[in-house]
């Protein structure tokens, strides 16, 4: 069964950093490539970065919001990708997705909240 | 970036009823590998997303085949041949045709 499972949320001051995991299994996490979504509470989806698989280069693009501040990344050999986010703003409030996609996106964890609050 | 319009934003239907949702992408969806990347997902009260259909009209496994979707170019259409009550949420046109992947604003499905 293919599961996504994401750790590591929780409440940081602004300005201070916080680095999400996102841990696959029942499937070959490298043959896929990842992204991480977001949603404000009550608000709709955002998507927030992508990162291909290392047979498509490993390349990664960033949503213009956290570009600068947010750095994707991947383990295939702990079947992780990481969500390292810096400089958080209260506007980075929200629950994080992560997603796997092949031709499409197919699978989604059941998220993360990351509440950023003095 | 590509903006995507979905109408409406609130559907209240009778269970047993049809219900179709609209979205509207502001620039094509087509790639230039010839494949549309717009995909429908549900989210459920408290529940995280769903996908229910991928490139345009792919029905993902599990997926009632009362959920079907449609279109081209710029124009799609999600269609529930007869609402359930198990449908009542928020539903998502998604674009991952070009980077930015961009989503629609969401459509609240209610149950009368």
């Amino acid at each position: 069964e293919v599961q996504l499972v994401e750790s590591g949320g929780g409440l940081v001051q602004p300005g201070r950093s916080l680095t999400l995991s996102c841990t696959g299994s029942g499937f070959t996490f490298g043959d896929y490539a990842l992204s991480w979504f977001r949603q404000a509470p009550g608000q709709g989806l955002e998507w927030v970065t992508f990162i291909r698989s290392k047979t498509h280069g490993g390349t990664t693009e960033y949503a213009a919001s956290v570009k600068g501040r947010f750095s994707i990344s991947r383990d295939d050999s702990k079947n992780i990708a990481y969500l390292q986010m810096n400089s958080l703003k209260t506007e980075d409030t929200a629950v994080y997705y992560c997603g796997r996609s092949g031709d499409y996106f197919d699978y989604w964890g059941q998220g993360t909240l990351v509440t950023v609050s003095s | 970036d590509i903006v995507m319009t979905q109408t409406p934003l609130s559907s209240p239907v009778t269970p047993g009823q049809p219900a179709s949702i609209s979205c509207r992408s502001s620039q094509s969806l087509v790639r230039s590998d010839g494949n549309t990347y717009l995909s429908w997902l549900q989210q459920r009260p408290g529940q995280p997303p769903r996908p229910l259909i991928y490139k345009v009209s792919n029905r993902f496994s599990g997926v009632p085949d009362r959920f079907s979707g449609s279109g081209a170019g710029t124009d799609f259409t999600l269609k529930i041949s007869r609402v359930e009550t198990e449908d009542v949420g928020v539903y998502y046109c998604m674009q991952a045709t070009q980077s930015p992947i961009t989503f629609g604003q969401g459509t609240r499905l209610e149950i009368k």
